[in-house]
């Protein structure tokens, strides 16, 4: 049973657009949330994190949101750039549990078209 | 600083043969982790520690095994290889927070 859902497993968008992927939990206990970024042949790097005590946060041209009733947030890229195309993991957690509880989803593969 | 570093980055082996996957961090990191990832399945924790001297089991701990003797070193041993550890596998560091730091991978192959 997957607790944490990213349930496009690929995303294509043009360069200059907005690219919006998307993660759904199922644990009502989770209240700390990040993404990740991963190019191939390499590690994941943490890119954003929410915590439950707020709806969003920004950096830069990265923005997260986060919908608790629904259990679902997303990340928001603008504009989108080349240098964006990657996988991107959705990652949950309970902020005050042990290392083991943080959760992630299957990841979404963004490629960025000219 | 190299932040998190992984040896080997590739292995081929042979049903039943054994290894072992080092990951060091030079980040003073309390926290160290080894996950596999595999095609639709995302990142699945193996095994962490939460501190020099001490390990614990993650999501998928069954024929691993692993080892924190040092504070910056991180073992996972695998004593007999199957076909189903064919898989990537991800060593990661991080302070007392969420946001991991990874390392670059080792593509492990079991024939």
């Amino acid at each position: 049973d997957q607790q944490v859902k990213q349930n496009s497993p690929s995303l294509s968008v043009q360069e200059g657009r907005i690219s919006i992927l998307n993660c759904d939990y199922t644990n009502s206990m989770f209240d700390y949330f990040l993404w990740y970024k991963k190019y191939p042949a390499e590690g994941p790097t943490f890119l954003i994190s929410i915590s439950s005590i707020k709806d969003k946060n920004e950096d830069g041209r990265f923005t997260v949101f986060l919908n608790k009733s629904a259990k679902h947030l997303s990340l928001h890229i603008v504009p989108s750039q080349p240098g964006d195309s990657a996988v991107y993991f959705c990652a949950a957690s309970e902020q005050y549990s042990s290392a083991s509880k943080i959760i992630f989803g299957s990841g979404t593969r963004l490629s960025i078209r000219p | 600083n190299a932040g998190v570093t992984q040896t080997p980055k590739f292995r081929v082996l042979k049903t039943g043969q054994s290894m072992t996957l080092l990951c060091a961090q030079d980040m003073n990191h309390e926290y160290m982790y080894w996950y596999r990832q595999d095609p639709g399945m995302g990142l699945r924790l193996i095994h962490y520690s939460v501190g020099e001297g001490t390990t614990a089991k993650g999501e998928v701990p069954d024929g691993y095994n692993v080892s924190r003797l040092k504070k910056q070193n991180f073992l996972l041993g695998l004593e007999s290889a199957a076909p189903s550890q064919t898989s990537v596998y991800f060593c990661a560091s991080s302070p007392l927070t969420y946001e991991q730091y990874f390392g670059p991978g080792t593509r492990l192959t079991v024939t």
